[in-house]
């Protein structure tokens, strides 16, 4: 069946790096996401990953294991506007059906 | 390029009445989506449409909810007639294509009272 895993919540100092795991179970793999969410804000697109390995883009990086369904999102140089949640989705099936997990609430503390 | 754009920001009504929300697109997405996010949960998928078909709308209510894209552009989300439990965050969010990555409006925060 479908279920996506994220920590509910983590705590990181500013400056430091902060790694927020996602684990899935789907089927039809199509490939993964992870959006950041202000608070009351809508959810901005950082990464997408569909082959194994290491994408980066600047202090944000994105890992995928698709063998072990599994997925990292690292922030390196952390800054108190990194505050915010953060959501794993996974495209599965033949139509590229959007999972989303519950988010990771990330604070960040001076 | 303009972002999604989405109306109103935030509605308070009371329960038993109907409310609609409003939706446009970035020009060219073909494909638009609603979700309802309560707070601390991940958005939940009501609608999705390919330009104005229906490809998903398993989990709309559909005793209460509709919604409607006529000519492919723009949509309209309604709740007749709502519930307490329908308070949320109701994002509208477009891609180019089912495959694409979502652009995001900035939501409607519904209260329901």
């Amino acid at each position: 069946g479908q279920n996506i895993d994220q920590p509910t919540e983590m705590t990181a100092t500013e400056g430091a790096i902060v790694q927020i795991n996602c684990t899935y179970q789907t089927s039809g793999f199509n490939g993964l996401f992870w959006y950041q969410q202000h608070a009351g804000e809508a959810p901005t697109f950082l990464s997408y990953n569909v082959l194994d390995g290491l994408e980066e883009k600047g202090r944000f990086s994105s890992f995928l294991s698709r063998s072990k369904g599994y997925s990292y999102l690292l922030l390196k140089e952390l800054q108190m506007k990194d505050s915010a949640s953060y959501l794993c989705a996974v495209r599965e099936g033949s139509n590229y059906q959007l999972i989303w997990g519950a988010g990771t609430k990330l604070i960040i503390k001076p | 390029e303009a972002g999604v754009a989405q109306s109103p920001r935030y509605k308070i009504i009371e329960k038993r009445q109907s409310v609609a929300f409003w939706c446009n697109p970035i020009s060219g997405h073909a494909t638009l989506y609603w979700y309802q996010q309560i707070l601390g949960q991940g958005p939940k998928l009501l609608i999705q449409f390919q330009n104005n078909g229906v490809v998903d709308d398993s989990q709309l209510p559909k005793d209460r909810f509709s919604a409607e894209r006529l000519k492919g552009v723009d949509s309209t989300l309604k709740i007749q007639p709502a519930k307490l439990e329908d308070s949320a965050v109701y994002l509208c969010a477009s891609s180019q294509g089912t495959n694409e990555k979502l652009f995001f409006g900035s939501g409607t925060q519904l209260s329901v009272l």
